[in-house]
């Protein structure tokens, strides 16, 4: 089973600086099955990055998505109010799906 | 557009069962993998189970609902389903049922606002 772990664990920021979230994941995977969520207190998460580096549709491009092997960030270029939630990594390629334990992204 | 609403949720006593359902609609429920994703309070997001698409012949547990836990679904009402039997309080969640992209695996593009389930005497 692959486990995934996200650093830093939360992180203090404001508003128009930019964001750096790292998931590694504990052996080389498959970077077509990687995805980061973003969730906001009280709602379902939402797809953000999926493919290591291709946005979803409606995703602004302040979010990149990059990495491959064990090693994989989200970049958020400058952070506007509404970025400030839970993010989360994720591997699918076979189950048991697996998701990182989350970066807390707080307003500072 | 694409919606997913789960229902059945509540409290239930250790031991006892329930059984969520999720109604889709806009998009051609069949042709998708479903998943049920949970997220206990406070906590990080836990995948539970999914099911292929069409006939449902391939399913999935994580191993921590595997034989109690059971998913389902029924194409003609665009509905999936997960009953829960054997309840424990650690099953005690917020339960997302999630669409699976049309290669499956590769990520989860909607996802339902979610139901509780608490397990607690």
């Amino acid at each position: 089973e692959i486990v995934l772990t996200q650093s830093p664990g939360s992180l203090c920021l404001s508003p128009g600086e930019r964001a750096t979230l790292s998931c590694r994941a504990s052996q080389s995977v498959n970077k077509n099955y990687f995805a980061w969520y973003q969730q906001r207190p009280g709602q379902a998460p939402r797809l953000l990055i999926y493919g290591a580096s291709s946005r979803a549709t409606g995703i602004p491009d302040r979010f990149i998505g990059s990495g491959s092997g064990t090693d994989f960030t989200l970049t958020i270029s400058r952070l506007e109010p509404e970025d400030f939630a839970m993010y989360y990594c994720h591997y699918s390629a076979s189950p048991p799906y697996t998701f990182g334990q989350g970066t807390d992204l707080d307003i500072k | 557009q694409v919606q997913l609403v789960e229902s059945g949720g509540g409290l239930v006593k250790p031991g006892g069962s329930l059984r969520l359902s999720c109604a889709a609609s806009g998009f051609t429920f069949r042709d998708y993998y479903m998943t049920w994703v949970r997220q206990a309070p406070g906590k990080g997001l836990e995948w539970v189970s999914y099911i292929s698409s069409s006939s449902g012949s391939t399913i999935k547990y994580s191993d921590s609902v595997k034989g109690r836990f059971t998913i389902s679904r029924d194409n003609a009402k665009n509905s999936l389903y997960l009953q829960m039997n054997s309840l424990r309080a650690e099953d005690t969640a917020v339960y997302y049922c999630a669409r699976d992209a049309l290669v499956p695996g590769l990520y989860f593009d909607y996802w339902g606002q979610g139901i509780l389930v608490t397990v607690s005497s």
